[in-house]
């Protein structure tokens, strides 16, 4: 079955960085587009960027912009958020999925992975 | 960037009440949406996308409609199981956005 498992998690300072990782198994991973979206604690979800199945194309929420990677080895069937320049409000339980219909909507997602940004 | 509204926030209810949930979008979206239904520490879980159209595995008392900037998702007879958080989500030109959530007490 369709699995996605995420890592990488934790305590960070403000201005620190760190990676997640996601590993996909049950499905040919090279042929899925994917996404990294977040919940911070008691609030709502929010999709903060997106890969297409090669990795050459990416886009991010405004909020990570310019301080967040995006990127996935489909040899390893993973993907891969970089996060840097962290700040509070980064804190959040980050979920990988998967893109259904193409890239329109999420049908599998991760267990999630709580990043804390604090010091 | 599209923005999407649920209502109501809160919905009290009772196991076989048929319960509704609207989701509007600030622009047209056509049927670019899909709900998800997500209990405390656990993930989402898809439950309808373009629309109307049921994830497979997902019970047929789930169902969806709505096109343009107003869509709603019914629940028929609510089940013990159902009670949990909704979201919709739109899709518009490689921008992904979720509604603020519908949580689903237990009257």
């Amino acid at each position: 079955q369709v699995q996605l498992v995420e890592s990488g998690g934790g305590l960070v300072k403000p201005g620190g960085s760190l990676r997640l990782s996601c590993v996909a198994s049950g499905f040919i991973f090279s042929d899925y587009y994917m996404s990294w979206i977040r919940q911070a604690p008691g609030k709502g979800l929010e999709w903060i960027s997106y890969i297409s199945t090669g990795g050459s194309t990416t886009y991010y929420a405004d909020s990570v912009k310019g301080r967040f990677t995006i990127s996935r080895d489909n040899a390893k069937k993973s993907l891969y958020l970089q996060m840097s320049s962290l700040r509070a409000d980064d804190t959040a339980v980050y979920y990988c999925a998967r893109g259904g219909g193409g890239f329109v909507w999420f049908d599998s997602w991760g267990q999630g992975n709580l990043v804390t940004v604090s010091s | 960037d599209i923005q999407m509204t649920q209502s109501p926030s809160t919905l009290s209810a009772s196991v076989g009440d048929r319960v509704t949930i609207t989701c509007r979008a600030s622009q047209s979206i056509s049927s670019w949406l899909a709900w998800y239904q997500q209990k405390p520490g656990k993930a989402p879980k898809l439950l309808i996308y373009k629309a109307s159209s049921l994830e497979s595995g997902v019970p047929s008392r789930f169902s969806g409609s709505g096109t343009g900037t107003e869509f709603t998702l019914t629940i028929s007879s609510l089940q013990p199981d159902d009670f949990a958080t909704y979201y919709c989500q739109q899709y518009n030109s490689f921008s992904w956005t979720f509604g603020q959530g519908t949580k689903v007490e237990i009257k």
